[in-house]
C-alpha cells in the first residue's frame, strides 16, 4: 500500500519569506514522489519529481524539494515566496509498477504582501 | 506538444441526459486516466487505460462509461447521473510504467460538470 500525508491544510507566508509545504509518505519499496500545483478552476500542473539520485530536486518556478529517506519526507520549499504562488499544492507518491498515483489531501498556500 | 486537451470546459446536464467528456493528447503516451475532483479535495482516480485497454476501474458506478478509441483519445460517457456527481473531471496521460515511465502525469484543465 502507498499513502502520503500533508499535515497542514493551509500555510500562510509573507511575500519574500521562505516557504515550506510538508509531505510525508508511506510505501513498501522505493518511492516515486511528485509535487503538483492547482490554481482555482484549473487542472494540476507538474512542479517537480523525485525518482532517484540527488536528494535535492529542483523544479519549476523556483521550487525545490528535499527527499529524506530516514524521515520519509518530501517537503516542498522556495527561498522567496511570491503572491502568485498562492494556490493548492498536492504531494503524490507511486511505487513499483503501480499505475496509480496516490495524492495527499492538499495544502493551500496563501502568500500575502 | 505537451498538452492534454479536454472538452467541454463546462457541462450542465439533467439526470436523464446522456453526454460525453472528451480528452486528447499527442505526446505518444499510452496510459490515460480519468480523475474526479470535488472542491478543495484531492483528485480521485476513476479509470486507467493502458495501451487502449482498461486496466483499472476504481469501482466506479456504471453510469460512468469510459472509452479509449485510439492511443490519443479518451472519452467518458455519462448517463443518468446524480447531483452528487457534480465535480471537476480531470483527464491525464503518462508513459506506461512497465515501458519505463516514471509515472509523471500530464493533466488537462478539466471539465466542470454540473448535474441538475
Amino acid at each position: 500500500a502507498q499513502s502520503v500525508a500533508q499535515p497542514e491544510d493551509q500555510v500562510n507566508v509573507a511575500e519574500g519569506n521562505p516557504l515550506t509545504v510538508k509531505c510525508t509518505y508511506s510505501v513498501s519499496g522505493n518511492p516515486y514522489l511528485f509535487w503538483y500545483v492547482q490554481y482555482p478552476n484549473r487542472g494540476l500542473q507538474f512542479l517537480l519529481k523525485y525518482i532517484t539520485g540527488d536528494n535535492l530536486v529542483k523544479g519549476s518556478y523556483g521550487f525545490e524539494a528535499e527527499f529524506n529517506k530516514s524521515q520519509t519526507s518530501f517537503h516542498l520549499k522556495k527561498p522567496s515566496a511570491l503572491v502568485s504562488d498562492s494556490a493548492l499544492y498536492f504531494c503524490a507518491v507511486r511505487t513499483g509498477t503501480a499505475s496509480k498515483l496516490t495524492f495527499g489531501t492538499g495544502t493551500r498556500l496563501q502568500v500575502t504582501l | 506538444d505537451t498538452e492534454v486537451t479536454q472538452t467541454p470546459k463546462h457541462l450542465v446536464m439533467g439526470m436523464t441526459n446522456k453526454k460525453s467528456l472528451k480528452c486528447e493528447q499527442h505526446m505518444g503516451h499510452r496510459a490515460m486516466y480519468w480523475y474526479k475532483q470535488k472542491a478543495k479535495k484531492p483528485p480521485e482516480l476513476m479509470f486507467v487505460y493502458s495501451y487502449e485497454k482498461l486496466s483499472i476501474n476504481e469501482s466506479v458506478p456504471s453510469r460512468f462509461s469510459p472509452e479509449c478509441p485510439n492511443s490519443s483519445l479518451l472519452n467518458l460517457h455519462l448517463h443518468a447521473l446524480q447531483p452528487e456527481d457534480s465535480a471537476l473531471y480531470l483527464c491525464a496521460s503518462s508513459q506506461v510504467i512497465l515501458a519505463g515511465g516514471n509515472g509523471e502525469l500530464f493533466f488537462g484543465e478539466g471539465s466542470r460538470l454540473t448535474v441538475l
